[in-house]
């Protein structure tokens, strides 16, 4: 099956632009997940969909960060304004309706570089 | 709240001998707990998971924990590290709340593998 798509791989902006990613989770997955990994730490989430509602965004700077997957299916993840400290790779992850939560699966990521 | 800490951030050894990367966890309740891998460029792979079942869990290409309560410990080994193995390794808990399931990663254990 296909996995967890996500684009662009790799984005460089300057600090105060605005960027987005997207997500294309796998096919029939419910539940969908955004991380940040910044270099030399692990994965930390930002939010979590279930279908298109939000269930958890608690770690979220939501003065610049917003989120949002509409029809349940896709995600895009949108930082406005940026800054240098957003330098990081940004995974998506999906996990399928019927199982425990933790078995997810990751696409191969975003790298962001805010100069 | 869950926490895991990965005691050595870069593990190196020789092919074709035993790999020990070590995990301890932090857990208010009986934990799932989970080694994930990241290759350069690709996505996080699930390597294992233990849930309350088996305390020695088998995983994917040789690799296998042993989940010990009394030490509150999650080490993997594998017995004969091939160069293939070379990568990212990230010890993980399951953090179940009432808003769903986060995963809190460790900052994780390079590992290189030399012939």
């Amino acid at each position: 099956e296909a996995g967890v798509a996500q684009s662009p791989r790799y984005k460089i902006i300057e600090k105060r632009q605005s960027v987005a990613f997207w997500c294309n989770p796998i096919s029939g997955h419910a539940t969908l997940y955004w991380y940040q990994q910044i270099l030399g730490q692990g994965p930390k989430l930002l939010i979590q969909f279930q279908n298109n509602g939000v269930v958890d965004d608690s770690q979220l700077p939501k003065d610049r960060f917003s989120a949002e997957r509409l029809k349940g299916v896709d995600s895009t993840l949108k930082i406005q304004p940026a800054k240098l400290e957003d330098s990081a790779v940004y995974l998506c992850a999906s996990s399928p309706p019927g199982v425990l939560d933790y078995e997810q699966y990751f696409g191969p990521g975003t790298r962001l570089t805010v100069t | 709240a869950q926490s895991v800490t990965q005691l050595d951030s870069h593990v190196s050894v020789s092919e074709g001998t035993p790999v020990l990367l070590r995990c301890n966890y932090s857990s208010s309740y009986s934990p799932s707990l989970f080694w994930y891998v990241q290759h350069p460029n690709k996505g996080l792979q699930l390597l294992l998971k233990y849930t309350s079942a088996a305390t020695l869990v088998k995983g994917i290409n040789g690799f296998e924990a042993e989940f010990k309560k009394s030490e509150t410990s999650f080490h993997l080994t594998k017995p004969s590290a091939h160069m293939s193995d070379a990568a990212e390794y990230f010890c993980v808990v399951s953090d179940r709340n009432q808003a769903g399931t986060a995963l809190i990663f460790g900052k994780g254990t390079t590992l290189s593998v030399s012939s």
